[in-house]
């Protein structure tokens, strides 16, 4: 089944404690990309890969890392997280091109306290 | 001004009921344009797309405007189950084609 999967999906921590959201998709996608959802916000996009080692910021980058060493893999790194990065993530991935539906992951609740 | 436009809602409406939800996008150079639905918090999942010449699958009908820089869906005969958020999703033709989300509105069909 072609899917796109994240880990965890929930999560509580506290300030500066270093974490990385995984995310995996199974449909050989070139783009991926990760995404942060908050009230009468929407999502914004934080990092995009479009291929492997190919990585760049979104919109709203700050205080956020990610990593392309595999196809498959698209981490998310939170290296100190601050309260203000509490939000829904979710990890996204389409093939290359224009007009390709995009799989979204189930999403991560992610608290910083 | 936001480059995705949507009014947030809710909208409340009766079961049988049609419902427009209108959007506007900014970047007159956007190239494709999609209804994307949420439910409670869960993943976006792909709607349909929304084409220059109108498009329409069972129930739901999306137009688009490109003078206007405006999109449209309009829902027929509302179901109880069409309760959710409806984003709507522009792609830009840079940053390898960056989907951009306008806030979503809410709709909530009533018995």
């Amino acid at each position: 089944e072609a899917q796109v999967t994240q880990n965890p999906r929930y999560l509580i921590t506290v300030t500066g404690k270093k974490l990385t959201v995984t995310c995996s998709q199974n449909m050989n996608h070139e783009y991926m990309s990760w995404y942060r959802q908050d009230p009468g916000l929407g999502l914004r996009q934080i990092y995009y890969s479009m291929n492997v080692e190919v990585t760049d910021k979104g919109d709203v980058p700050e205080g956020y890392k990610v990593s392309r060493k595999e196809k498959r893999n698209f981490p998310l790194i939170l290296e100190s997280p601050s309260p203000n990065q509490t939000s829904l993530y979710f990890c996204a991935s389409r093939l290359q091109g224009s007009g390709n539906t995009i799989y979204f992951g189930e999403g991560s609740w992610l608290t910083v306290v | 001004r936001k480059e995705v436009e949507q009014d947030p809602g809710p909208f409340n409406v009766p079961e049988g009921a049609t419902v427009a939800f209108n959007c506007t996008y900014s970047n007159s150079a956007s190239q494709s344009f999609f209804w994307y639905r949420q439910d409670c918090r869960k993943e976006p999942k792909l709607l349909m797309s929304v084409y220059s010449s109108g498009n329409e699958d069972g129930r739901f009908t999306a137009q688009l405007n490109r003078a206007s820089q405006y999109i449209s869906l309009l829902i027929r005969d509302s179901k109880l189950s069409d309760s959710a958020t409806y984003l709507c999703v522009v792609k830009g033709d840079n940053q390898g084609g960056k989907l951009i989300f306008g806030q979503g509105t809410e709709l909530s069909v009533k018995p």
